[in-house]
């Protein structure tokens, strides 16, 4: 199974910052297989980037995705309250689909 | 507009077990993997299974393998998972997920439900 790890853990960043969120693999995975999640507070998880730097459909272009290998990133620029939330990253080309285990981004 | 509602939720004592269900509308429902994804109070995500368009496939984390069963039924746009052997680790927000493609392997979750929730206690 394939292990994904995320880092850091808590990110605080002031409005118009730009974050970035890393994602680490067990082993090495095709970058098509690796996809980036919001969940907000009491809400359910949304789909942000597939193909590890695919926008899913409605995703604004301040989120962006790239890697490869075993190494990916989530940058989010020009950060709004709106960005507070946990982001997952998943891969889904190992035997099992697995899930890092989530950075929260806080907005101050 | 793409919707999915989970039912079946509900407090349950270790050992039992319990069905959940999962309503899917707005999109044509037997032709897209399906999963079912949990998250335990104040953690992260966790795949639970997952179910081809045809169930032709379908397969299941370490954690619940031979303890839970996902089946769909496409005549009535809808997925469930029969949960037997019910355990306190699987106390969780179970959320229906829809593939984006006919298989659940590679191919990522893009629409998720609001969730049920299963509380295992004694």
């Amino acid at each position: 199974e394939i292990v994904l790890t995320q880092s850091p853990g808590t990110l605080s960043l002031s409005p118009g910052e730009r974050a970035t969120l890393s994602c680490r693999a067990s082993l090495s995975i095709s970058s098509i297989y690796l996809a980036w999640y919001q969940q907000k507070p009491g809400q359910a998880p949304r789909l942000l980037i597939y193909g590890a730097s695919s926008r899913a459909t409605g995703i604004p272009d301040r989120f962006s995705g790239s890697g490869s290998g075993t190494d990916f990133t989530l940058t989010i620029s020009g950060l709004e309250s709106e960005d507070s939330a946990v982001y997952y990253c998943q891969q889904y080309g190992g035997s099992h689909i697995t899930f890092g285990q989530g950075t929260r981004l806080e907005i101050k | 507009e793409v919707q999915l509602v989970e039912s079946g939720g509900g407090l349950v004592q270790p050992g039992r077990s319990l069905r959940l269900s999962c309503a899917a509308s707005g999109f044509t429902f037997d032709n897209y993997a399906m999963h079912w994804v949990r998250q335990a109070p104040g953690k992260g995500l966790e795949w639970v299974s997952g179910i081809d368009w045809n169930s032709g496939n379908t397969d299941y984390a370490d954690s619940v393998k031979g303890r839970f069963t996902i089946s769909r039924d496409n005549a009535r746009n809808s997925l469930y998972l029969q949960m037997n052997s019910l355990r306190a680790e699987d106390t969780a927000l179970y959320y229906c997920a829809k593939g984006w493609a006919h298989f659940y392997r590679y191919y990522c979750v893009d629409v998720w439900g609001r969730g049920t929730t299963v509380t295992v206690s004694s």
